[in-house]
């Protein structure tokens, strides 16, 4: 099963405002990844966060990991039409080459 | 510029037929990894390669094949064995470990059953 679960499942907002997207994972970590997928083309690394970090910030980008409820929040400020994309979370694996993939966030930004 | 380099974008595969997704890369990374993802879906490993001529099974490898001859090329082969092929597969490196580093993907290929 997934270990990664991204919600909510999808997220409609108008563009200029703020989207924020959540992960819940199960077991103990040492780092959370997100990435955006633009529609049928790859993943793109956005930010990697650390069991030990609490808050990251890049660009318009902030994301937050609550070890203790084992969940992190993806928060994109100023939202754009560009932004419109799936966002997925990863957590540690079985191994360090396994990472855990949500299912993702499909983000609509409305012009 | 350096990346990776899948192909085809788009294949169709015949029933029984066995089909190869080629993948490149020129960011001199040691792991590779195949994924697939079906709609709507989170990503699933199929195989991962931590150095050229070894590879492991991931969580979906039934059916499915590779090779790592070099360190800059991993392709998968879709087996007449994988019944239900149609999906997206992406193909991925990282410098080292996936846990801890940035993975980067290709742009992925689309497989058709016909």
């Amino acid at each position: 099963s997934q270990q990664g679960e991204e919600d909510p499942q999808a997220l409609s907002i108008q563009e200029g405002e703020n989207a924020t997207m959540n992960c819940s994972y199960k077991t103990s970590i040492n780092n959370l990844q997100w990435y955006r997928q633009n529609s049928g083309r790859g993943l793109v690394h956005l930010i990697l966060i650390r069991s030990n970090e609490r808050e990251k910030h890049s660009g318009r980008l902030r994301v937050t990991l609550d070890t203790s409820k084992k969940s992190s929040s993806l928060l994109i400020t100023a939202s754009r039409a560009a932004d419109t994309a799936s966002y997925f979370c990863a957590t540690d694996g079985y191994n360090n080459y396994q990472l855990i993939w949500g299912a993702g966030t499909k983000l609509i930004i409305k012009p | 510029d350096g990346g990776i380099t899948q192909s085809p974008k788009y294949l169709f595969r015949k029933e029984g037929q066995n089909v190869t997704l080629s993948c490149e890369q020129n960011l001199n990374h040691d792991a590779m990894y195949w994924y697939r993802q079906d709609p709507g879906q989170g990503l699933r490993l199929i195989y991962y390669s931590q150095i050229v001529n070894d590879f492991q099974k991931g969580d979906i490898a039934e059916g499915y094949s590779v090779s790592r001859e070099k360190k800059e090329s991993f392709p998968l082969t879709v087996t007449s064995a994988q019944k239900n092929p149609t999906a997206f597969y992406l193909c991925a490196s990282s410098p080292f470990r996936a846990s801890g580093n940035t993975i980067y993907f290709g742009e992925g290929s689309w497989l058709t059953v016909v």
